[in-house]
């Protein structure tokens, strides 16, 4: 079945660090990508989605592209703030065929960042 | 911006009993979902609903759960005979369409069983 790899955290940068948390999906056909977050005692957020390879995902200063030779989508972006402190979760989502929705799921990476 | 909401926030409940988690959608979306996060671990998928019917279901999905939209607004996860391993946050999503589409979350229902 599907599955989605995240890296290892938790990851703790300073202030204005770079970002980069890896994600990468194995999956049958052309699977939709999402990052989503969650911040302290709240919900799953959407921060930003690609449908198709070499799309780029853009949401509050973060990035993702879609990578299908290298079944990835990487999130980035290139000043973090203290804000942006929360868990950070990749997930695929093929629908099609007897597939109505199931979004999959990476681990999760904490995140958190020190001024 | 519309939200997807749950209630209660957090449930605590003796192991044997049942327990329902409710859900308010977003108003103009048409398929639904469920999902549960044990701690420290991945979120994972329960069910999809459309229609009024079961659209697919994960193996975890077994006879002890059930799903209802008993009127146009909410819909409800009952998980009948809670076990201890039922323990988990359980997440309710919604979304416009199946394909591509965003799934919206709630804040989630935190389920403690005693």
């Amino acid at each position: 079945g599907d599955s989605v790899t995240q890296m290892e955290g938790p990851v703790t940068l300073s202030e204005e660090a770079f970002l980069t948390i890896n994600c990468t999906y194995t999956a049958t056909g052309y699977p939709s990508l999402f990052w989503y977050v969650q911040y302290p005692g709240e919900g799953l957020q959407l921060l930003l989605k690609a449908t198709k390879a070499d799309d780029k995902g853009s949401n509050k200063g973060f990035e993702a592209t879609y990578r299908k030779e290298t079944t990835s989508f990487h999130l980035e972006k290139g000043s973090v703030q203290v804000s942006d402190s929360a868990v950070y979760f990749c997930a695929s989502l093929n629908a099609g065929g007897t597939s109505y929705g199931k979004l999959t799921f990476g681990q999760g990476t904490i995140l958190t960042v020190h001024p | 911006e519309p939200e997807v909401t749950q209630t209660p926030s957090h449930q605590v409940t003796q192991m044997g009993q049942e327990v329902i988690l409710r859900c308010v959608p977003i108003s103009n979306h048409l398929y639904f979902y469920w999902y549960r996060q044990i701690l420290g671990q991945k979120v994972e998928f329960l069910v999809s609903f459309y229609n009024n019917e079961i659209s697919e279901k994960s193996e975890i999905f077994d006879d002890q759960f059930s799903v209802e939209r008993p009127d146009g607004s909410n819909f409800t996860l009952k998980i009948r005979s809670t076990k201890l391993e039922d323990s988990a946050m359980y997440f309710c999503a919604s979304s416009p369409g199946y394909s591509n589409q965003p799934q919206h979350f709630g804040d989630g229902t935190r389920l403690s069983i005693l």
